[in-house]
């Protein structure tokens, strides 16, 4: 059965670092997704991602912030200057057709911890 | 941001009885609803969903069931099973409008009890 892969699924940076999580979403699906889930918190919605551009995105999507799909599988996030908030658990999602009543199928993680 | 609530953070149910997990909504634009079920160190993994014309959707063990009026849905497991034991997250969307997010509940820690 088609998966979301998710590279690595643990990353430990220092502050202030730049990091990019990686996703392979699956192969047919046009419509990516990016959710973080705070410990304890809620999962929430960062940014979704269609044609190559931004779609829509949330408050938390801030100029720190980037995705890109530099190839015809990757999709990656990038945080530019990490902050100790941005300690969480990063999902990605895909579906192959947002304008009907699909679900996202989601990856299984990567562990960010910022220290 | 409490558009979609889980209002219970656990719940303990014997093995072979029926699971109730409850979700409420605030927003009227919401008009599909998804359950996800997430393992520890795992992703979320689909389950079911059910768009706003329907009342109930059935999946072998799983229904889920939308109050309109009430803003209300719930997810019915029966019989439960050990392997039911995780954590089972609400999430709401408001694909007419083209929203693309979906929001989600806290979720509900579901153990079954052998």
């Amino acid at each position: 059965e088609p998966e979301v892969t998710q590279t690595p699924s643990h990353q430990v940076t220092q502050m202030g670092q730049e990091v990019i999580l990686r996703c392979v979403p699956i192969s047919n699906h046009l419509y990516f997704y990016w959710y973080r889930q705070i410990l304890g918190q809620k999962v929430e919605f960062l940014v979704s991602f269609y044609n190559n551009e931004i779609s829509e995105k949330s408050e938390i999507f801030d100029d720190q912030f980037s995705v890109e799909r530099p190839d015809g599988s990757n999709f990656t996030l990038k945080i530019r200057s990490t902050k100790l908030e941005d300690s969480a658990m990063y999902f990605c999602a895909s579906t192959s057709d947002r304008s009907s009543y699909n679900e996202q199928f989601f990856g299984p993680g990567t562990r960010l911890t910022v220290l | 941001d409490q558009q979609v609530k889980q209002n219970s953070p656990s719940l303990s149910v014997q093995e072979g009885r029926i699971s109730i997990l409850n979700c409420d909504y605030t927003n009227s634009m919401f008009d599909y609803f998804l359950w996800y079920k997430k393992y520890p160190a795992e992703g979320p993994t689909f389950l079911i969903s059910i768009s706003s014309i329907k009342d109930k959707n059935e999946d072998g063990r799983f229904t889920v069931f939308l109050n309109k009026s009430a803003k209300h849905l719930s997810l019915h497991i029966v019989p439960s099973q050990p392997g039911d034991s995780a954590v089972y997250f609400c999430a709401a969307s408001d694909v007419a409008q083209g929203a693309q997010k979906l929001v989600f509940g806290q979720g509900t820690r579901l153990t079954i009890n052998p």
